[in-house]
């Protein structure tokens, strides 16, 4: 069945420095959400890319769908505290309109 | 707020009880998803339901089980509990049954002993 890989696991940053986490899957992809899941908190959707090398901005946040629609990157500018939390990616491919999870990457931004 | 409610918020209970996990989709939508979320097995997609009828089903064991109701609610039941269950269960609410936005509830956290 379809795998979705998310890396890194965990990542310390200093506040103001960068952070990327990238998505890969073993199918091509229909499209890939990503979600942040803040400490105690419920996933919260944050965009969906669809085409083929999409590039989406949200403020410092930006997300990539890669050429081949089998991996996706989010990268943050300049974090802040208020970015802690954790980021999944989510994947659709084939007939299958249920997402399927990466294991997300845990955000720890260090003040 | 998300809009969708999950209910209780905490449960303790025995191995070998059953439970029930309740949750109210956001108005409108007629999607519901189950979710279970552990350390060790991240967010794992149990079962979706679509105006009251299951379309979807990942990795749910035979003990458990969902319905959704005529008012689009639903609950996820849970029985012969094991320690292994213990988890976070979230529902998530939809519009579609497509690959659209899906909004988490706040979650049921479930800890069996």
């Amino acid at each position: 069945g379809q795998q979705v890989m998310q890396i890194p696991q965990y990542q310390h940053v200093q506040e103001g420095e960068d952070f990327t986490t990238y998505c890969n899957s073993s199918t091509t992809l229909s499209n890939i959400q990503w979600y942040k899941q803040r400490p105690g908190g419920h996933p919260v959707f944050l965009i969906q890319l669809v085409k083929s090398g999409e590039v989406k901005k949200q403020k410092r946040l930006t997300f990539q769908f890669g050429e081949a629609k089998k991996n996706s990157s989010l990268h943050i500018t300049a974090t802040q505290t208020t970015d802690v939390g954790t980021y999944f990616c989510a994947g659709l491919s084939g007939g299958s309109y249920i997402p399927t999870f990466g294991r997300g990457t845990s955000l720890i931004v260090h003040p | 707020d998300s809009g969708v409610t999950q209910t209780p918020k905490h449960l303790i209970t025995a191995t070998g009880q059953r439970v029930t996990l309740r949750c109210s989709p956001r108005s409108g939508d007629l999607s519901v998803y189950w979710y279970q979320q552990s350390l060790d097995q991240g967010l794992q997609f149990l079962i979706q339901y679509y105006n009251g009828e299951e379309r979807a089903k990942g990795n749910i064991l035979e003990r458990f089980s969902a319905q959704q109701f005529p008012d689009l609610h639903s609950e996820l039941n849970l029985s012969s509990l094991e320690l292994g269950d213990s988890a976070l269960y979230f529902c998530a609410s939809s519009l579609g049954s497509g690959a659209t936005e899906a909004f988490f509830g706040q979650g049921t956290r479930l800890t069996v002993v």
